[in-house]
């Protein structure tokens, strides 16, 4: 049962544009939510994060929302770098979880030049 | 942030042997996390290593396949044993960052393991 949902597996964007990377979650539990960028023969970077209390965090050209009722979060990348090509992993815990990590399966972002 | 060291960076094995993978972070760390990522699936945690306790085990996943070692606040080995080409995939280490759950986690580069 994948409790953290992300159903495209593949984007391309102009460079300059917006990505826009969606992330669907079935436990309600979580509160705790996190991006993750990976290059190739590299290990996850950590990107942004969202606490259940809010519904938006913004760190420079990344923003993540976080839509509750719907269990869905997204990433939004603007303007999208040639960079930015990468896979993208969403993420969630909760409080009492100890510290563990579910994952998604990632989603592939092609920002083409 | 911290900097961990994972090694071999890759390895290509014969089916019914044991390869130990390495991590060792530039920090003292509480607890380090072991995840495995099979081709085209996200990343499954497979255990949760503390220093001077067993490793907890998440559900599929047993020592006697995974023995786990964290003899130190820096270091862990993860042993995948009696291997078989389901075996195949990324196995990478992890740590939390900081003591507040904003910092995320740091990863090490992973081992991709194939077995033949």
């Amino acid at each position: 049962d994948q409790q953290v949902k992300q159903n495209s597996p593949s984007l391309s964007v102009q460079e300059g544009r917006i990505s826009i990377l969606n992330c669907d979650y079935t436990n309600s539990m979580f509160d705790y939510f996190l991006w993750y960028k990976k290059y190739p023969a590299e290990g996850p970077t950590f990107l942004i994060s969202i606490s259940s209390i809010k519904d938006k965090n913004e760190d420079g050209r990344f923003t993540v929302f976080l839509n509750k009722s719907a269990k869905h979060l997204s990433l939004h990348i603007v303007p999208s770098q040639p960079g930015d090509s990468a896979v993208y992993f969403c993420a969630a815990s909760f409080t009492g979880a100890n510290s563990k990590l579910t994952f998604g399966k990632g989603i592939t972002l092609s920002v083409r030049p | 942030s911290a900097v961990i060291s994972q090694k071999p960076s890759r390895d290509i094995c014969q089916r019914g042997t044991s390869l130990t993978i390495q991590c060792q972070v530039d920090s003292q760390v509480t607890m380090m996390f072991w995840y495995r990522q099979q081709p085209g699936q996200s990343l499954t945690l497979i255990a949760t290593a503390n220093q001077g306790s067993e490793a907890t085990y998440e559900s599929g996943f047993v020592i006697d396949k995974f023995p786990i070692s964290r003899p130190n606040l820096t270091f862990s080995t993860l042993t995948v044993s009696n291997m078989s080409p389901e075996d195949s995939s990324i196995y990478l280490c992890s740590v939390e960052e900081g003591q507040q759950r904003g910092y995320g986690y740091t990863f090490g580069s992973g081992t991709r393991l194939t077995v033949v």
